[in-house]
């Protein structure tokens, strides 16, 4: 079964780092997972995909500030320097043939 | 610009009808997987329905049965048919473009669908 867990909140101050973590049910080591980040009121926007081997490729005009890295059935997103604009939800979410699985998100709160 | 650009939602009574459009633009719509996803108040996102490039379609099990994605590639535009609807239903949908076998990498702002007598 095909399950995404995140822990639903976590906080960090301005200007530090942050790793937010997402973890894939047992035996799914193997897959690719993408972050999307959410601010109040607006639609989703696409962060990253984060393969198994810890390599990652952003979207588009995502700053060098954020970064995603792996190890074993975890995924991580890393925000550096953070800014005001970086409190968010942020959501993991992997795919397979004929099925798309979101984490439950992670509310960053910016202190 | 590539976009997509949603429509359609509105107040709808239980057991009653809607159609949500999501128009693309900068790409081709039948040359890539295209998703909806909805989220309900407060709450996170939920993937509703796929739609893939060579026409295979796929359903939540909350909707299996009761909404149809399809597309019109003359428009470029993909569609949402969602039937004997729910209040469990309402939610801000959302469309979102998928680049065969990569993920969700391009979404809308979303339309808001409420379900209430």
């Amino acid at each position: 079964q095909l399950v995404l867990t995140q822990s639903p909140s976590a906080s960090a101050s301005l200007g530090a780092s942050v790793n937010l973590t997402c973890t894939l049910s047992s035996g799914l080591n193997s897959y690719a997972i993408a972050w999307h980040k959410q601010q109040p009121e607006k639609g989703p926007r696409y962060l990253m995909k984060v393969n198994s081997d810890g390599s990652h490729s952003k979207g588009d005009g995502i700053p060098d500030r954020f970064s995603g890295s792996s190890s074993g059935a975890e995924r991580y997103l890393t925000i550096s320097s953070l800014q005001s604009e970086d409190e968010a939800d942020y959501y993991c979410q992997t795919w397979g043939t004929g099925i798309r699985i979101f984490g439950g998100g992670t509310k960053l709160t910016v202190l | 610009e590539v976009q997509v650009v949603e429509s359609g939602g509105g107040l709808i009574q239980p057991g009653g009808s809607l159609r949500l459009s999501c128009a693309a633009s900068g790409f081709t719509v039948s040359s890539n997987y295209m998703t909806w996803v909805r989220q309900a108040p407060g709450k996170g996102l939920e993937w509703v329905s796929v739609l893939y490039s060579g026409g295979n379609t796929y359903y939540a099990d909350s909707v299996k049965g009761r909404f149809t994605i399809s597309r019109d590639n003359s428009k470029n535009t993909v569609y949402l048919q969602m039937n004997s609807l729910r209040a469990e239903d309402t939610a801000v949908y959302y469309c979102a473009r998928e680049t065969p076998g990569e993920p969700m990498d391009v979404w809308g702002q979303g339309t808001t669908v409420t379900v209430s007598s």
